[in-house]
């Protein structure tokens, strides 16, 4: 099945930098989604994004949803220890019994 | 209000044996799902119900089966356990069709040995 494509597999960075991540898919989605999971926990929802463009904000994160409706960005800014965890990325599709696409997700580690 | 609740949260099968894994939801959600997470996978979709009496296959259905008998529940079954169906299994929930994204549980890790 189809995956959205994240990369890096891991990023480093220290406390109080900014971190940006992207999400790219060869096809188009009506909505995005980021989704970050922490150990031994399931994914929980960050912010979801419904049209293209659309610049959404939660705290310190931003995302936006691609003009193209194929891409996304997610930006951390001011990173603290507990932004650590895996960021998923998510599109979601009108009909087909609208089924979550998920990318293979990026492990975040934060030095102090 | 529990949301996602999953049993159990851990379980080291032999080969050959049988287990179900518990999911159900107290948001009176139409659509289920579960997932395997192995790492740097991602998440891969076993099977997904779209409400009760309904489901369907998803990417990697081959040795689960599921049931949908109540809105509430929607357990996973192993009926041969295999070392490759070791991971970690999640169960998720939204209300309907045009709901956005998913409620998840919190998982049972599954070893098979």
């Amino acid at each position: 099945g189809q995956q959205l494509n994240q990369s890096p597999q891991s990023m480093f960075i220290q406390e109080g930098e900014d971190v940006s991540m992207n999400c790219t898919s060869s096809s188009i989605f009506n909505t995005w989604l980021w989704y970050k999971q922490e150990p031994g926990e399931g994914p929980v929802l960050l912010i979801a994004l419904y049209k293209a463009g659309e610049l959404t904000s939660n705290g310190r994160l931003t995302a936006q949803f691609g003009i193209t409706r194929k891409d996304s960005f997610l930006n951390i800014s001011a990173s603290i220890p507990s932004d650590v965890g895996i960021y998923f990325c998510a599109g979601q599709r009108f009909g087909a019994n609208s089924k979550l696409t998920f990318g293979k997700g990026i492990t975040l580690s934060v030095r102090p | 209000n529990a949301g996602v609740t999953q049993t159990p949260k851990f379980r080291i099968l032999k080969i050959g044996q049988s287990m179900t894994l518990q999911c159900t939801q107290d948001m009176n959600h139409n659509y289920m799902y579960w997932y395997r997470q192995d790492p740097g996978m991602g998440l891969k979709l076993i099977y997904y119900s779209v409400g009760a009496g309904i489901t369907d296959k998803g990417e990697v259905p081959n040795g689960y089966n599921v049931s949908r008998s109540t809105t509430e529940d929607f357990p996973l079954r192993l009926e041969l356990a295999a070392p490759s169906q070791t991971s970690v299994y999640f169960c998720a929930s939204k209300a309907n069709r045009t709901a956005y994204g998913y409620t998840f549980g919190s998982g049972t890790r599954l070893t098979v040995v």
